[in-house]
């Protein structure tokens, strides 16, 4: 069955420096999504692709994320500089209305932990 | 924007009984109401979903009911066992559009062996 690959699954940083974090959607999926899950509540939305196009970044805190997605495939979130809020689990997923109906179905990623120290 | 809630926070069953989680949302425009499992480390699995077209929907032992009148909509799972223990997910959308998912808080589900 096909999955979201991320790397890494787990971060350890220093705050001031730069992450970055990479994710591979399922293929043939033209949507794909980012979402930061603080522990202990639920996923929020970051930024949002259709293809290489950014759809929705009104939740990124553009001052020190930075999110792309090239050639319409896999993705890159960066974070510089890291601060201690930061400090989270960064979740990808991706969906496909076009093998799904015309739905959105979103599938995760296994979603990379982040800790800032 | 829409604003999702989700009752209980936690909740402890017994094996071979019933658990039922309860979602509320805001806009009336939302037409896709997903259910995800989310296991200690990993990304939320999606295990149900409805759309707005129906009332119900069941797989198995799960089962998901929508009342778009009362804006809420809630998940089922009866003869539960210890691998159902879980954070429960519920979020809603406009799913026309693909927009982004609302996610609700989240339900801790442990079922007691």
């Amino acid at each position: 069955e096909a999955e979201v690959a991320q790397s890494p699954r787990y971060k350890i940083t220093e705050k001031s420096q730069a992450v970055a974090f990479w994710c591979d959607p399922i293929s043939g999926h033209a949507t794909l999504y980012w979402y930061r899950q603080i522990l202990g509540q639920g996923p929020e939305l970051l930024v949002q692709f259709q293809d290489e196009s950014v759809v929705d970044d009104s939740q990124l805190p553009k001052d020190r994320f930075s999110a792309e997605r090239l050639k319409g495939v896999d993705s890159t979130l960066k974070i510089q500089p890291a601060e201690l809020g930061d400090s989270a689990m960064y979740l990808c997923a991706s969906s496909s209305p076009v093998l799904a109906g015309g739905h959105y179905e979103q599938y995760f990623g296994p979603g990379t932990r982040l800790t800032v120290t | 924007g829409e604003n999702v809630e989700q009752h209980p926070s936690t909740l402890s069953v017994q094996e071979g009984d019933s658990a039922v989680i309860k979602c509320t949302y805001s806009d009336s425009a939302s037409n896709y109401f997903p259910w995800y499992k989310q296991e200690l480390g990993k990304g939320p699995q999606l295990i149900i979903d409805i759309r707005s077209n129906v009332g119900e929907k069941k797989d198995q032992r799960i089962a998901v009911t929508l009342n778009k009148t009362a804006k809420h909509f809630s998940l089922h799972i009866t003869e539960t066992q210890p691998e159902d223990s879980a954070v429960y997910f519920c979020a809603a959308s406009e799913d026309n559009y693909g927009q982004n998912f609302v996610f609700g808080p989240g339900t801790r589900l442990s079922v007691l062996p």
